[in-house]
C-alpha cells in the first residue's frame, strides 16, 4: 500500500505570509494525526481527525492553525499569518480505525522555515 | 497528564555492541507504548508497541523492548548493533485511537 504523502517537503517563507501543508494519508485511514517538532525538541500532537471530523484539536497553538480535512480524504494545514516560532517539521501519521491501536504511519514530514 | 522521558539525548556504541535506549513514562492508566525511529530524510517508522501481554516485545530489525510497571519504563534493546541502525529514536506514550506524547528523541551513533 501507498504509505503518508506530505508536500511540499521543504518550504520557506517570510514572516507574515501564509503556508499550507497537505497530507494525504494511507487510503481508507480513518484517523489522521498532525504533529510537529520545533527546534529538534519533542515531536507535539497538534490535531486528530476521524474522517472530516476533528476528534482532538488540543494541541493546535493558536488561530492561525488552520486545519481541514474535506471529505475524509487527504487533509492541509494552514498558517495564516506565520511567525518565526512556526519553524519546524510537521509530520501527518493516519491510522486505520480497526487497526488503530497498531500505532500510526507517518509521512515524511514538511520543514518548513519561516525568515 | 501523559508524559515521556527519554534521558539520553546522545549515544555512541560501536557496531556489532550491545544497545539500550532508555524510557520512562508517566500515564495514569494501562499505557499503549511505541518505540519509533527516524533515519535522516525519512519519516518516524514503528519499530515496536505494547498494550498488553507479554511484557517482553519483539519489533523490527532486531528491536525489543522490556515493559516494566514498577519501573514505569519501556526501554528498548538490540543485541548487536548494525551501522545501518544510526538514527534518531523516540519513545512515544498513549492512547488507542487518540493522541501520543513523545520523548525528545535519542540520537543514536554507531562507530566501525
Amino acid at each position: 500500500e501507498a504509505g503518508v504523502t506530505q508536500f511540499p517537503s521543504h518550504s520557506v517563507i517570510e514572516k507574515g505570509q501564509t503556508v499550507t501543508l497537505r497530507c494525504d494519508p494511507i487510503s481508507g485511514h480513518d484517523n489522521l494525526y498532525w504533529y510537529r517538532r520545533v527546534m529538534g525538541k519533542e515531536i507535539k500532537f497538534l490535531l486528530h481527525f476521524v474522517k472530516e471530523s476533528k476528534q482532538d484539536e488540543s494541541g493546535m497553538p493558536n488561530n492561525r492553525f488552520l486545519a481541514e480535512r474535506t471529505g475524509g480524504t487527504y487533509s492541509t494545514l494552514k498558517v495564516q499569518p506565520a511567525e518565526l516560532e512556526d519553524s519546524g517539521v510537521y509530520f501527518c501519521a493516519s491510522s486505520s480505525r480497526d487497526r488503530a491501536f497498531y500505532g500510526y504511519t507517518f509521512g515524511s514530514g514538511t520543514r518548513l522555515t519561516v525568515v | 497528564a501523559q508524559s515521556v522521558t527519554q534521558p539520553d539525548i546522545h549515544i555512541t556504541v560501536s557496531e556489532g555492541a550491545s544497545l539500550e535506549l532508555r524510557c520512562n513514562y508517566s500515564y495514569g492508566a494501562t499505557p499503549y507504548l511505541f518505540w519509533y525511529v527516524q533515519s535522516p530524510g525519512q519519516g518516524l517508522q514503528l519499530l515496536l508497541k505494547y498494550f498488553s501481554g507479554d511484557t517482553l516485545v519483539q519489533g523490527i530489525k532486531g528491536f525489543e523492548a522490556d515493559f516494566k510497571r514498577s519501573h514505569s519504563s519501556f526501554n528498548l534493546r538490540k543485541p548487536s548493533v548494525h551501522w545501518s541502525d544510526a538514527a534518531e529514536y523516540f519513545c512515544a506514550v498513549g492512547v488507542r485511537a487518540g493522541k501520543s506524547t513523545f520523548g525528545d528523541g535519542t540520537t543514536l551513533t554507531v562507530k566501525p
